[in-house]
C-alpha cells in the first residue's frame, strides 16, 4: 500500500519564477491538504482539496493556488516566488471526516528560492 | 485565532522517561493530536485525546485536560531512534485541517 508519494524531492528557482508540485495521496485516501514548514517550524496550513475544490485555505497569499485532479492527485502551484518562500512544502492526505482527523504525511518537497 | 505552546528543546537519558507539555488556546475544540517528525522525514501520526485522560499506545501516552487546556506527550523507556521533533496539534474549527505548535525537539542521550 503506497503512502503519501511526493515530487520532486528537491527543487531550486530564483526569484520571481514559478513552481508546480506534485502529491499523489495515500490509496484510498480523497482528501489532500498542503502546508508549508519552514526551518525549525511546525507545519502551516496552506489550503485543503476535497472533490475537487478547494474548501478550505490558511493565511496565504493568491500567490498559492493548487489544483486536485479526479484520481486524487494535487499539485500546489506557487507564482512570483519570494526569498521567503523557501520553505519543506508538505502533502497530508485523509478520507474525509473523521473524529481523529490523522493527517498522512509525505515526505515534502524542499524549495529553496535563490 | 489558534495558539499552542510547547518547549522549544528536551534532552532525556535512554531509557529515561519524558514529557513534553502542549498548552492551547483555541476558539473551538476538537481533540489535541501528536505527532512525530525526524530530520528530513514525514510528520507521523503518534496518538490523539479527544476527551479528557490518558491514551496509551506502546510505549508511547498522551494526556488531556480541556479544563486546563493542556496535554502531554509521556516517552517511556527512551531510545536513541525516538530522537525527533513533537508536534503538537488541533484541528481548526469546522474544518479538516491541523494547527500545528512550533514542536519541541527532543534528543535522547546514552
Amino acid at each position: 500500500d503506497a503512502g503519501v508519494t511526493q515530487s520532486p524531492t528537491h527543487l531550486i528557482k530564483t526569484r520571481g519564477q514559478q513552481v508546480t508540485l506534485r502529491c499523489s495521496p495515500k490509496s484510498g485516501h480523497d482528501t489532500v491538504s498542503w502546508y508549508q514548514q519552514a526551518l525549525g517550524q511546525g507545519p502551516q496550513f496552506i489550503f485543503q482539496y476535497y472533490e475537487e475544490e478547494e474548501r478550505q485555505r490558511g493565511n496565504f497569499p493568491d500567490r498559492f493556488s493548487g489544483h486536485q485532479f479526479p484520481n486524487y492527485s494535487s499539485e500546489l502551484n506557487v507564482n512570483a516566488l519570494l526569498l521567503g518562500d523557501s520553505a519543506l512544502y508538505l502533502c497530508a492526505s485523509s478520507l474525509g471526516w473523521q473524529e481523529k482527523n490523522i493527517q498522512y504525511f509525505g515526505a515534502g518537497t524542499r524549495l529553496s528560492v535563490l | 485565532g489558534q495558539s499552542l505552546e510547547q518547549p522549544s528543546e528536551v534532552t532525556a537519558v535512554e531509557g529515561a522517561i519524558v514529557q513534553i507539555n502542549c498548552t492551547y488556546q483555541t476558539s473551538g475544540f476538537y481533540g489535541l493530536s501528536w505527532y512525530q517528525q525526524h530530520d528530513g522525514g514525514a510528520p507521523t501520526f503518534l496518538s490523539y485525546n479527544g476527551l479528557d485522560g490518558l491514551e496509551e499506545t506502546g510505549r508511547f501516552s498522551s494526556f488531556l485536560s480541556r479544563s486546563d487546556s493542556y496535554g502531554y506527550l509521556l516517552l517511556q523507556e527512551l531510545q536513541m531512534k525516538d530522537s525527533a521533533s513533537y508536534f503538537c496539534a488541533v484541528r481548526d474549527p469546522g474544518a479538516n485541517n491541523l494547527f500545528f505548535g512550533t514542536g519541541t525537539r527532543l534528543t535522547v542521550i546514552p
